[in-house]
C-alpha cells in the first residue's frame, strides 16, 4: 500500500532555532517528492520538488533532502521565524506529468514561540 | 502566489441545503482538482478534471458533484448538505504540461460547517 508517513506529528521550537522534519514513504514507482507549507486556514504552498536524481534542494531557509534508496526525506528549517508556524506536508507522486498521482502525508504541525 | 480563488472562504449552513463551492483560476490550467481535508489529516482527492467537459471521481467517495464548462471554473455542488460533509475543501490546478513535473497550485480553501 502506497503511504507517506511524517514525524513528528507536532513540534514546538523557539524562534531562531533550527529543526528537521521527517518523511518516510512506500510509494512506488517513485516520480517526485514535494514539501508544502500550509498555514492555518489556507491552502498548501509548494516549498520544494525533488526528483529521483536530486539529493537536496533549498528554498531560502528551507532545505529538503531525499534518499530514494531508503525512501526517506527531510525538511530542515534554519533560523526559524514566527511565520514558520504552519503544517508542513510531504507529498509523493508515483508518476510524472499527466498521470501523476499524489500521496499526501498528514503533516507536521510546527509552532515557533518567541 | 498562485492565481486560484475560492468562494466562500467560510460557510455555515443547515442540513438539507444545497450548496455550491466556487473555484476559479486565471492561469489557463487544463487540470483542476478538489480535495477534502479534515483537521490533522491528509488531503483526499474527491474530484478532478483534465479539461472542459471532463470530470472524474477521485480516491475518496464523495456525495458532491462537479462540472467543468469553462477552463477557468470548477464548481463543486452538494445537493443536500449533511453534518458529515463538514470539512475543509481545497481546490487546486496544474498545467499538466507533458514531460514536466505537474505542480499543483492550491486555493485558500472553503471551510464548510453543516449544522
Amino acid at each position: 500500500k502506497n503511504q507517506v508517513e511524517q514525524s513528528p506529528q507536532s513540534l514546538i521550537i523557539l524562534e531562531g532555532k533550527n529543526c528537521t522534519l521527517q518523511c518516510n514513504y512506500t510509494v512506488s514507482p517513485f516520480s517526485n517528492l514535494r514539501w508544502y507549507k500550509q498555514d492555518t486556514g489556507r491552502g498548501p504552498v509548494s516549498l520544494t520538488i525533488m526528483t529521483f536524481s536530486e539529493n537536496t534542494k533549498s528554498n531560502g531557509r528551507y532545505t529538503a533532502t531525499l534518499d530514494a534508496d531508503t525512501k526517506q526525506s527531510s525538511l530542515h528549517i534554519t533560523a526559524s521565524q514566527l511565520s514558520d508556524s504552519a503544517s508542513y506536508i510531504c507529498v509523493v507522486s508515483d508518476r510524472g506529468s499527466t498521470l501523476g498521482r499524489l500521496y499526501f502525508g498528514r503533516g507536521t504541525q510546527l509552532t515557533v514561540w518567541p | 502566489e498562485a492565481d486560484i480563488y475560492q468562494t466562500p472562504r467560510y460557510l455555515v449552513i443547515g442540513t438539507g441545503k444545497k450548496i455550491t463551492l466556487e473555484c476559479s483560476q486565471t492561469m489557463g490550467h487544463d487540470k483542476m482538482y478538489w480535495y477534502q481535508q479534515d483537521p490533522g489529516m491528509e488531503l483526499h482527492l474527491i474530484h478532478y478534471s483534465y479539461g472542459v467537459n471532463s470530470t472524474e471521481k477521485g480516491d475518496l467517495s464523495s456525495e458532491s458533484t462537479v462540472s467543468r464548462i469553462r477552463t477557468e471554473h470548477f464548481p463543486l455542488t452538494l445537493e443536500s448538505a449533511r453534518p458529515s460533509h463538514t470539512s475543509q475543501y481545497l481546490c487546486a490546478s496544474s498545467s499538466g504540461t507533458s514531460g514536466r513535473i505537474d505542480e499543483q497550485y492550491f486555493g485558500p480553501g472553503t471551510r464548510l460547517t453543516v449544522t
